[in-house]
């Protein structure tokens, strides 16, 4: 089945640092979706990426999808102690209700 | 304002005890997931629900049951809770369609003692 895999696991940036993660797909996806859960929280959704190489940009965050829709990055920059959480990515397949997630980046930030 | 509502919060249960967990929503999307999530990991997807077109996952154990009465309200039922279905449980909509994005109710946490 599809897998979803997602690097690092854990990362600590002191606050200012950039930050990134990366995901990749064991198939090719036809769109992915990036979700932020706070500690304590559920998911909320980020962000959707449907074409190849699209790049989007929310603020201090930037979305890359890869050319063959296979991997995809998010990046912070300059983190803030309000982005701490975990950052999950989520592909979509072949069914079309069914996302895969990633295991997810636990993003710490040092004041 | 609309959103995807999940009773309990926590819920604790005994191990074999059966238990429900509820969920609603006022979004009217046709599509409602629930996903088990353990400590530190990602949300895994047990089942889901395309208006009353019901989705297993093959590896979701037979222990877990869902039922979806109407648009609005759906159920996670454990019939024999152990001590490894300790976890977060979240239940999450959709529109119908591949590019939608899932909102998440607050979970319930769930503890079998």
């Amino acid at each position: 089945g599809q897998q979803v895999m997602q690097i690092p696991q854990y990362q600590h940036v002191q606050e200012g640092e950039d930050f990134t993660t990366y995901c990749n797909s064991s198939t090719t996806l036809s769109n992915i979706q990036w979700y932020k859960q706070r500690p304590g929280g559920h998911p909320v959704f980020l962000i959707q990426l449907v074409k190849s190489g699209e790049v989007k940009k929310q603020k201090r965050l930037t979305f890359q999808f890869g050319e063959a829709k296979k991997n995809s990055s998010l990046h912070i920059t300059a983190t803030q102690t309000t982005d701490v959480g975990t950052y999950f990515c989520a592909g979509c397949g072949g069914s079309n209700y069914k996302l895969t997630f990633g295991k997810g980046t636990l993003l710490t930030v040092n004041p | 304002d609309a959103m995807v509502i999940q009773n309990p919060r926590y819920q604790v249960t005994q191990f074999g005890k059966p238990v429900t967990l509820s969920c609603s929503q006022t979004l009217n999307h046709n599509v409602m997931y629930w996903y088990q999530q353990k400590s530190s990991q990602a949300p895994k997807l047990l089942f889901h629900y395309y208006d009353k077109d019901f989705n297993n996952e093959a590896d979701t154990p037979d222990n877990f049951q869902s039922r979806r009465p109407n648009t609005s309200f759906c159920f996670l039922d454990i019939r024999s809770p152990g001590l490894g279905d300790a976890a977060m449980y979240l239940c999450a909509t959709s529109r119908a369609g591949s590019l939608e994005k899932l909102f998440f109710g607050s979970g319930t946490q769930l503890s079998v003692l």
